[in-house]
């Protein structure tokens, strides 16, 4: 069936890192691609998202591209900031109904 | 804006109690959502609405049930309360698109 697999957390980095978090995915058809971000004592909110192959999506310094030949949809940022100490989510939709399938979440902690 | 909002930030419930757990959006959304969150698993879908009155089953609907009496509120219910139903709850509601806007969520401790 359809999944999503994440790189394991956490993920330590110093403040102006480059930042990179792996995403790989596994579906039929052509999925679309979403990055959620969750802030420490908050619910989830859309980061950013592709619909299809080659896109990339982009937010808050934040960059991601839908990549078909290989399964991935990373998400890359040139330069953290404290801030962006968060929880990330990968995720597809599946089917007409647009249920999201989600990955494990990699948890992010920049350090100043 | 967007808004959901969940009726409870944290919650302490006994083994055996029932467990009402409410979700309000103001965006008049079709589609809502539960979820539960543990670490090391992500979200983990255990009921769907796509109208009032509509439900559908996620991927672990055991020990829970779900109530849509009107569009913007949707209630997940633990029937008698479980120590493994101890978890963050996470409400979402959807338009026709593909964003899903989630509420703050519940931390729900069994005892």
């Amino acid at each position: 069936g359809d999944s999503v697999t994440q790189m394991e957390g956490p993920v330590t980095l110093s403040e102006e890192a480059f930042l990179t978090i792996n995403c790989t995915y596994t579906a039929t058809g052509y999925p679309s691609l979403f990055w959620y971000v969750q802030y420490p004592g908050e619910g989830l909110q859309l980061l950013l998202k592709a619909t299809k192959a080659d896109d990339k999506g982009s937010n808050k310094g934040f960059e991601a591209t839908y990549r078909k030949e290989t399964t991935s949809f990373h998400l890359e940022k040139g330069s953290v900031q404290v801030s962006d100490s968060a929880v990330y989510f990968c995720a597809l939709t599946k089917g007409s109904n647009y249920q999201l399938i989600w990955g494990a979440g990699t948890k992010l902690i920049i350090k100043p | 804006d967007v808004k959901v909002t969940q009726s409870s930030r944290y919650l302490v419930k006994r083994t055996g109690e029932k467990v009402f757990l409410e979700c309000v959006q103001d965006m008049d959304h079709e589609n809502m959502f539960w979820y539960r969150q543990d670490p090391g698993l992500g979200l983990r879908l255990i009921y769907f609405s796509y109208d009032v009155k509509m439900k559908e089953k996620g991927d672990i609907p055991e020990g829970y049930s779900v109530s849509r009496e009107k569009k913007e509120r949707f209630s997940l219910i633990l029937e008698s309360a479980s120590t493994n139903q101890t978890s963050m709850y996470l409400c979402a509601s959807r338009a026709q698109g593909e964003t899903q806007y989630f509420g703050p969520g519940t931390r729900l401790l069994v005892l």
